[in-house]
């Protein structure tokens, strides 16, 4: 399997740009959850969907953010409009914890940076 | 509520020296997971090890090893003969498993910076 997939790895956009992170699960698996990782609030859990359905948006910073998954194979996060203080590396993960081995396995992250 | 602490921000040791990290959760489940991973300076997150709670046997995987204790509520990670390519941010986390709600929510601690010194 070729483990969870991101794109881009980079982003650079302008302030008030629509930004669109996706991200593709490991086949098979049930869970997609999507973290943000900055320096000040570390790793954060913005939102994760079981079977392509949110579970807990909680963590969703404000109305800007918003994640879909329209189906089992693929998600996007969107910011818009984005801010400088969005600027941080969005990683997704997936697990299968049916199986009983419910590690998440994550991306490589999207780094983005908003001028 | 869950927590996970790690309260060493950073340490530095030198080549072959070990080293542990502290991992102390909070749950009020009786059914949980621990996890740790490790963040190489590439960025990434690699899976390492993952305990259920009704498992307290240590584990060893060559120079890793790990210390599950419930009773003090901790799940510690030793490095033994440690080596630069160690260098890297470790993080713990607690997962809670809900099944028929769904709801697996994974509480991640701060992270342990750790330098190994050539």
């Amino acid at each position: 399997d070729a483990g969870v997939i991101q794109s881009p790895r980079h982003e650079v956009t302008e302030m008030g740009q629509e930004v669109t992170l996706r991200c593709k699960p490991i086949s098979g698996h049930d869970y997609l959850f999507w973290y943000r990782q900055t320096m000040m609030r570390g790793l954060e859990l913005l939102i994760y969907f079981n079977n392509n359905v949110p579970i807990d948006d909680s963590g969703m910073p404000e109305d800007r953010f918003s994640a879909k998954m329209p189906n089992a194979s693929f998600s996007t996060l969107k910011i818009q409009p984005s801010e400088p203080r969005d600027s941080a590396v969005y990683f997704c993960a997936s697990s299968q914890p049916g199986t009983g081995n419910n590690e998440q396995f994550f991306g490589p992250g999207t780094r983005l940076t908003v001028l | 509520a869950q927590k996970v602490t790690q309260a060493q921000t950073e340490i530095s040791v030198v080549e072959k020296e070990d080293v542990t990290l502290d991992c102390v959760y909070e749950t009020r489940d009786t059914t949980y997971y621990l996890f740790w991973y490790k963040q190489p300076p590439s960025g990434e997150l690699v899976f390492l090890i993952r305990r259920n709670s009704f498992d307290e046997q240590n584990e060893i995987s060559g120079r890793y090893s790990w210390n599950f204790q419930k009773s003090t509520s901790s799940f510690n990670f030793t490095i033994t003969a440690s080596q630069v390519v160690d260098s890297a941010v470790y993080f713990c986390a607690l997962s809670e498993a809900r099944l028929t709600t769904g709801t697996y929510k994974y509480i991640f601690g701060t992270g342990t910076r750790l330098k190994v010194l050539a």
